[in-house]
C-alpha cells in the first residue's frame, strides 16, 4: 500500500513557467514532509520542507503548500528554469522511517 | 564538514551471491538509514542504524542485513541475491537529537544482479 501518493507522473512546463507537484496522505501520524530533486545518478536532495503545523512556507522559487484536513500537500515552483529539469519526490516521516512517493518528472522547455 | 559517501558505485552480482555496501555518514550525523530505489520508483526504507543498533525495519526480508561501526558509518549485506534486488541501494544519515529533522543522501550504489 503506498503510504503516500504522488501526481502527476511526468509534467512539462516552459521556461518560466509555473510547476505543481501534488502529493496526498493517509497517517496523521506523520510529522514532518520534505520534497527532494533527484538528478540522474545522484541521491535525492533536500529542496524543502514542512511541519504539518504550517500552511505555507517558502524558500525562493520553491514553495510548499500544506493542507492538514485535507492531508495533501503541493510542491510550487515559480519562474521554473531549465536547470529545475529532474525528479522530485515527495516524502513523508512516520516514527523512523520516511515514505516517499513515487516521483514526478519534470521537464522545463527553455 | 563532508557528506554522505557510498562505495562502492556500481556492482554487478549474479543471483545467489552475497554483496557488502558501504556509506559513511556525513560530519556530525549519528544515524544511518538505507533505501531500496527501484528504477522508477521513490526510495523505500530497508531500515535505520542508530548508535550500532537496528532502529526501524521496512517491509524487507532477513537476507537484508546491516551494521553500523563507532564511527557511525554502515554496511549493507544482502545474501542470496534476487533478481528484483537490482536496484540503487543509497545511505541517507541524519542526527538523532538535534534541532532539525533532514537526512542528507549520498549518491547511491548501483547494484545489478544477473
Amino acid at each position: 500500500q503506498q503510504q503516500v501518493k504522488q501526481s502527476p507522473q511526468s509534467l512539462i512546463v516552459q521556461k518560466g513557467g509555473i510547476s505543481i507537484i501534488n502529493c496526498a496522505y493517509e497517517n496523521t501520524a506523520f510529522d514532518y514532509f520534505p520534497w527532494y530533486q533527484q538528478f540522474p545518478g545522484k541521491g535525492p536532495a533536500l529542496l524543502i520542507a514542512i511541519r504539518p503545523d504550517v500552511s505555507e512556507k517558502k524558500e525562493g522559487r520553491f514553495t510548499i503548500s500544506f493542507n492538514k484536513s485535507a492531508k495533501q500537500f503541493s510542491l510550487h515552483i515559480m519562474d521554473s528554469q531549465p536547470g529545475d529539469s529532474a525528479t522530485y519526490f515527495c516524502a513523508a516521516r512516520g516514527g523512523n522511517q520516511f515514505y516517499f512517493g513515487t516521483g514526478t518528472s519534470l521537464t522545463v522547455i527553455p | 564538514e563532508t557528506g554522505v559517501t557510498q562505495s562502492p558505485t556500481h556492482l554487478i552480482k549474479t543471483r545467489g551471491q552475497q554483496v557488502t555496501l558501504r556509506c559513511s555518514s556525513q560530519s556530525g550525523h549519528n544515524t544511518v538509514s538505507w533505501y531500496q530505489q527501484a528504477l522508477g520508483q521513490g526510495p523505500q526504507f530497508i531500515f535505520q542504524y542508530y548508535r550500532e543498533e537496528e532502529n526501524g525495519r521496512g517491509n524487507f526480508p532477513p537476507r537484508f542485513s546491516g551494521l553500523q561501526f563507532p564511527n557511525y558509518s554502515s554496511e549493507l549485506n544482502v545474501n542470496a541475491l534476487e533478481l528484483d534486488d537490482s536496484a540503487l541501494y543509497l545511505c541517507a544519515s541524519s542526527l538523532i537529537g538535534g534541532a532539525g529533522n533532514e537526512q542528507f543522501f549520498g549518491p547511491g550504489t548501483r547494484l545489478t544482479v544477473l
